[in-house]
């Protein structure tokens, strides 16, 4: 099976910069990914992490190490509008289910000025 | 560009009742996957459609199940509804295109809001 730890709740100011951690535990590996999802709304994609290292995508980073079963998401320059629930999704090998993509139980994230 | 699309918004319905929620994907995605997401936490996967066939299953009883269309468009059916199936239910689309089934790029519509009392 899959399993995925994230930080419940993170409050960060506007402006600062903010990292959530996602640590998973799966039988195969086939990549990370962070979905943002604001109040009442549907889950959007943000980034993929197929191998390790860090993708940049404006102000939105994201880490993966293979060898620690670790990444994280990384907000810079925050806006109010950033606050959201954050979710990393991992996907299994073949073996173990690869079109089946589990998510974790999401961290909010709450921006104040 | 019709991204991808739900229906009907909001849903209520009483236990052992049966439901059925339609999904229309974005243009030129093949793939369909359910979610359900209980209040405050993340989607579980329900199954997964490509070429009109359930392709996988995630954890949840036979009481769920789906259709895929030649077109693409999804449903999903839940039987002898309880209690605790009350949620939001998110479909998504893929495409093989931009990675196929292996591509963690879902595009997620706004999802069915599902109350059973």
């Amino acid at each position: 099976g899959q399993s995925l730890e994230q930080p419940s709740e993170v409050t960060a100011v506007e402006g600062a910069i903010v990292q959530i951690n996602c640590t998973y535990q799966t039988s195969g590996f086939y990549g990370l990914s962070w979905y943002q999802q604001h109040d009442g709304g549907a889950p959007t994609f943000l980034s993929y992490n197929g191998l390790d290292g860090l993708e940049e995508t404006g102000r939105f980073s994201s880490f993966l190490s293979r060898s620690d079963s670790y990444g994280y998401l990384l907000l810079q320059e925050l806006q109010m509008k950033d606050s959201a629930s954050y979710f990393c999704a991992v996907r299994g090998d073949a073996g173990a289910g690869s079109y089946q993509l589990t998510f974790g139980k999401g961290t909010k994230l709450s921006v104040i000025p | 560009d019709a991204g991808v699309t739900q229906s009907p918004t909001h849903l209520i319905k009483t236990r052992g009742q049966q439901v059925t929620l339609r999904c229309s994907p974005k243009s030129g995605h093949d793939t369909v996957s359910w979610y359900q997401q209980a209040l405050g936490q993340g989607p579980q996967f329900i199954f997964q459609y490509y070429e009109e066939e359930e392709r996988q299953r995630g954890n949840f009883p036979d009481r769920f199940s789906g259709h895929q269309f030649p077109n693409y468009s999804s449903e999903l059916n839940v039987n002898a509804l309880l209690l605790g199936d009350s949620a939001l239910y998110l479909c998504a689309s893929s495409s093989i295109y931009s990675g196929g089934a292996f591509s963690n790029e879902q595009f997620f519509g706004p999802g069915t809001r599902l109350t059973v009392l």
